[in-house]
């Protein structure tokens, strides 16, 4: 019973091509995150929804549009892809109150070549 | 702003040596402080969180004490295992609703 899964857990691609990454949560959370981890392990937020609402969007470029058609689902889609992009992209779950930890699913590793 | 340091790595310990990776942040207001544990190939999982001035979180023989006098949340642990070789993220959530905002991670290795 994976709480946070994310598909696919690879991806290679060829640059400007367009892909998505999927992610479910079966945890009853109400908010949802996408964060991005570089060659160096660190992780950088760049989206987050609650109850399928946008509410925090880091400076991150407009090629990526996450995409929330229920609170149990949180998508990424990517356009024209570009090298720098590759990446682990980590999708978690909490709920909204206080406190209250992320669960992490177990990151899609994205290689544009 | 919000910002978390945390010691750099990677650390290098024999098998039941005693760890401390330390971890400062600078945040406004009253944040709660986490430690997530990344095994290789895995997602993060939470280790340990403290949510208000000393608090003590522990877990699995981890334990850190949120120290508001020195913005500080050091992990630490008595006795190492080969098992517990991984990266370890020191975060802050600010306030209810916001994103965690994490360290740039310690790479633990334990060798018997």
């Amino acid at each position: 019973d994976t709480a946070v899964s994310q598909t696919p857990k690879y991806l290679v691609t060829q640059m400007g091509n367009d892909k998505s990454i999927k992610c479910e949560q079966n945890l009853g959370h109400d908010t949802m995150y996408w964060y991005k981890q570089d060659s160096k392990k660190f992780l950088k937020i760049m989206f987050s929804y609650n109850n399928k609402e946008l509410i925090i969007n880091e400076t991150v470029p407009n090629r990526f549009s996450p995409k929330s058609p229920d609170k149990a689902h949180l998508n990424l889609h990517i356009n024209s892809l570009e090298l720098g992009d590759s990446a682990v992209y980590f999708c978690a779950s909490s709920e909204l109150a206080e406190n209250s930890p992320l669960h992490f699913g177990n990151g899609t590793r994205l290689t544009v070549t | 702003g919000n910002s978390v340091t945390q010691m750099e790595g990677p650390v290098t310990l024999s098998e039941e040596a005693f760890l401390t990776i330390n971890c400062t942040y600078t945040a406004t207001g009253y944040p709660s402080l986490f430690w997530y544990v990344q095994y290789p190939g895995e997602g993060l999982q939470l280790l340990l969180k403290a949510t208000k001035a000393d608090d003590k979180g522990s877990n699995k023989g981890f334990e850190a004490t949120y120290r508001k006098e020195t913005t500080s949340f050091h992990l630490e642990k008595g006795s190492v295992q080969v098992s517990d070789s991984a990266v370890y993220f020191c975060a802050l959530m600010p306030q209810a609703g916001t994103a965690l905002i994490f360290g740039k991670g310690t790479t633990l290795s334990v060798s018997s």
